[in-house]
């Protein structure tokens, strides 16, 4: 079956330092990888995405790289705001059918204090 | 335009009370999915409606309907829920099939069931 390891929290890290959340999966198949992240009191917003091997997903200021080699898509951020206290949620997705099937790691609490 | 919409973002409910979860897209997505998510934890698949047809249905209980009316909108029927049906309800929708690998999350509706 398919299933993503993230990262245990949770996160502590004051303004401007650098932040790597650490993400492996296992699958069947090709799966896309996702960043999701969710503000306290809201949904889940999509942060990044890569479809294949070697791809990197970027999106304010943070990034990623599908590494098939490693089965990794790892978080990285060079200085973090304290608005980008949040839960980070990895995921990847595969076809299920006629739709996707999207498998999460358990999230990962950031807080960034000023 | 990457949005889901759902409505109502609050709603407190009695064991006793039939209520429903809203849910639209205007995206051209053909397969909408229904999550339950439970503080500090990633999302779990409810139900899955693909070109407007359940398609999964992940043993949900009975109190929990879906329904499709088109393929623009999905709603989620609540009766004789109990307190622990309280969680956050996210609706998600994606392209369908093979065809785009991402699944765009709405805001939400956090349920309270008293």
């Amino acid at each position: 079956g398919n299933s993503v390891t993230q990262m245990e929290g949770p996160v502590t890290l004051s303004e401007e330092a650098f932040l790597t959340i650490n993400c492996t999966y296992t699958a069947t198949g090709y799966p896309s990888l996702f960043w999701y992240v969710q503000y306290p009191g809201e949904g889940l917003q999509l942060l990044l995405k890569a479809t294949k091997a070697d791809d990197k997903g970027s999106n304010k200021g943070f990034e990623a790289t599908y590494r098939k080699e490693t089965t990794s898509f790892h978080l990285e951020k060079g200085s973090v705001q304290v608005s980008d206290s949040a839960v980070y949620f990895c995921a990847l997705s595969v076809v299920s059918g006629s739709a996707r099937q999207l498998t999460f790691g358990s999230g990962t609490q950031l807080t960034v204090l000023p | 335009d990457t949005e889901v919409t759902q409505t109502p973002k609050h709603l407190v409910m009695g064991m006793t009370n039939k209520k429903s979860l809203k849910c639209e897209q205007h995206m051209g997505h053909r397969a909408m999915y229904w999550y339950k998510q439970k503080a500090k934890k990633p999302p779990e698949l409810m139900f899955v409606y693909s070109y407007e047809k359940l398609s999964i249905n992940e043993s949900v209980p009975s109190r929990f309907s879906p329904e499709c009316p088109n393929s623009s909108l999905l709603n989620l029927h609540l009766h004789a829920l109990q307190p622990e049906d309280s969680a956050l309800y996210l609706c998600a929708s994606s392209l369908g099939g093979a065809e785009g690998n991402t699944i765009y999350f709405g805001e939400g509706s956090w349920l309270t069931v008293v």
